[in-house]
């Protein structure tokens, strides 16, 4: 079965200062990856996928990952944030078996300081 | 725009007295998921509907139960809440099951148990 960890559970980051949100999965094959981002009080929006090909793939709201075979991680880059990326992130991996489900990371709260 | 609705944003119920979540779709999705989540928690799947084929994670409580009378609505049935059934209610769609089928949430519903 298929894991995925967050390793950081709070980050605190000035605003315009640049941002890496780490996840690391557990698969055998090559999963799909994902990152989705929960403002307080909200649902998860999805900022980004990877299914396969480029590595580097472009989000929504200014939002990059890369995927690192060699490493088992998709970590979540920002060049600088802003206030109102102040939110919880989760990353998420699936698999190509076609009844399995998501599995979520625990999430990291991102904090912004001014 | 398509998207995933909730209602109520906020529900109050007494320890013991059942209460119905509702969630609609106008994305036309087969799937449509439930899930549990607790603060700082990730989102815990509870049960999934592919069209009317209803599929129960194998450690949900017989407390919760659903219902999906047509394509667009879902509802969370909870018979007896405890206490620790507080949590935010997250309702989810996706086209296909499987990994690489992305899912879109609604903005959930927070469940006070009084």
């Amino acid at each position: 079965a298929q894991s995925v960890t967050q390793p950081d559970i709070h980050i605190t980051v000035s605003e315009g200062a640049s941002l890496e949100l780490r996840c690391n999965y557990s698969y055998g094959a090559t999963p799909y990856l994902f990152w989705y981002v929960q403002s307080p009080g909200q649902g998860l929006q999805l900022l980004l996928k990877y299914f396969s090909g480029d590595t580097l793939v472009q989000g929504i709201k200014g939002f990059e990952a890369e995927f690192k075979r060699s490493q088992s991680s998709f970590n979540l880059r920002k060049p600088s944030v802003h206030w109102s990326d102040a939110a919880e992130y989760f990353c998420a991996v699936g698999t190509n078996f076609g009844n399995e489900k998501l599995t979520f990371g625990t999430g990291t709260r991102l904090t912004i300081i001014p | 725009d398509a998207m995933v609705i909730q209602n109520p944003r906020y529900q109050v119920t007494q320890f013991g007295k059942p209460v119905t979540l509702s969630c609609s779709q106008t994305l036309n999705h087969n799937v449509m998921y439930w899930y549990q989540q607790k603060s700082s928690q990730a989102p815990k799947l509870l049960f999934h509907y592919y069209d009317k084929d209803f599929n129960n994670e194998a450690d949900t409580p017989d407390n919760f139960q659903s219902r999906r009378p047509n394509t667009s609505f879902c509802f969370l049935d909870i018979r007896s809440p405890g206490l620790g059934d507080a949590a935010m209610y997250l309702c989810a769609t996706s086209r296909e099951t499987g990994g690489n089928s992305p899912l879109h949430f609604g903005n959930g519903t927070r469940l006070t148990v009084t």
